[in-house]
C-alpha cells in the first residue's frame, strides 16, 4: 500500500534562512505523481507543484525548489531565503497511477515558522 | 472565478444531531472527494464519486454518507455524529479521476461535535 511520511513535524526557522522539508514515499506501482501543498493559517489547501515517476528533474519555482530522487524515494522541497510569508503547514502526497486514480495520500504534514 | 464551495465554515453540534456539510464546484469537474483533517494524521480520504450517481469509500468512510445526484454538488452527511468525527473536513474536485489530476480544495468545514 501506498505511503508518505514527513518525519519532521515542526520546523522553526529565522527569516532568509533555507529550509528543507522531508519527504518519503512506499509506493509498488512503477507510474505515480507526487505533490506539495501548502495551508497557510488561513486553512485553505494550495497547490504548490505536481511531478510523475518518470521525470527526475529538479524543479525550481522562484525560491522554491524541488529535488525528486527514486532510488531514495523521496521528493524533498526547499525554500531558500524564507519569508514570514512561508509560515504554513506544508503537505507532501501521492497518487498512483493503478490503484488510486486521483486519490491522494497525504504525509502528516511539516509545520514551518519563520520568525522575523 | 472558478472554486470549491464549502458549508459551512464552522460547525459546532452535539452528539447524534444529522448534518450535512455541502459542496460545489463550478469547474464541471467529473470527480470529486472528500477529505478529514486531523493533527499527526494528515489528510484521510473519506469517500469520492467519480461522476453523477457513481460514488465509491475512502481510506475512513464509517460514520458518513454522500450523495451525488448533480454533477456540481457533492455533500457530506453525518446521519450520527460522534465526538470522534470532530476534525476539519475538505472537499476537492478534479477535471476527472487520473492520478495526475490537480485537486481543487474547498476552504474547509471545522466541525466540532460534543
Amino acid at each position: 500500500a501506498q505511503k508518505v511520511t514527513q518525519a519532521q513535524t515542526e520546523i522553526s526557522v529565522v527569516e532568509k534562512e533555507d529550509v528543507t522539508l522531508d519527504c518519503v514515499y512506499e509506493t509498488r506501482d512503477t507510474t505515480y505523481y507526487l505533490f506539495w501543498y501548502k495551508q497557510p493559517p488561513s486553512g485553505e489547501l494550495v497547490f504548490l507543484i505536481r511531478r510523475n515517476s518518470f521525470d527526475e528533474q529538479n524543479e525550481i519555482s522562484g525560491r522554491y525548489s524541488w529535488n525528486f530522487q527514486k532510488s531514495t524515494s523521496s521528493f524533498n522541497f526547499t525554500i531558500t531565503a524564507s519569508q514570514v510569508v512561508d509560515s504554513a503547514v506544508y503537505f507532501c502526497a501521492l497518487s498512483e497511477e493503478e490503484t488510486s486514480g486521483s486519490r491522494l495520500t497525504f504525509g502528516e504534514g511539516t509545520q514551518l515558522t519563520v520568525n522575523p | 472565478e472558478a472554486q470549491v464551495t464549502q458549508n459551512p465554515r464552522y460547525l459546532i453540534t452535539v452528539t447524534g444531531k444529522k448534518l450535512t456539510v455541502t459542496c460545489s464546484q463550478n469547474m464541471n469537474h467529473e470527480y470529486m472527494s472528500w477529505y478529514r483533517q486531523d493533527p499527526g494524521l494528515g489528510l484521510r480520504q473519506i469517500y469520492y464519486s467519480m461522476n453523477v450517481e457513481v460514488t465509491d469509500k475512502g481510506d475512513v468512510p464509517e460514520g458518513y454518507k454522500v450523495s451525488r445526484k448533480e454533477k456540481r454538488n457533492f455533500p457530506l452527511i453525518l446521519e450520527s455524529p460522534s465526538p470522534n468525527q470532530t476534525s476539519l473536513y475538505f472537499c476537492a474536485s478534479s477535471f476527472s479521476a487520473g492520478a495526475n489530476e490537480k485537486l481543487f480544495f474547498g476552504s474547509g468545514t471545522q466541525l466540532s461535535v460534543l
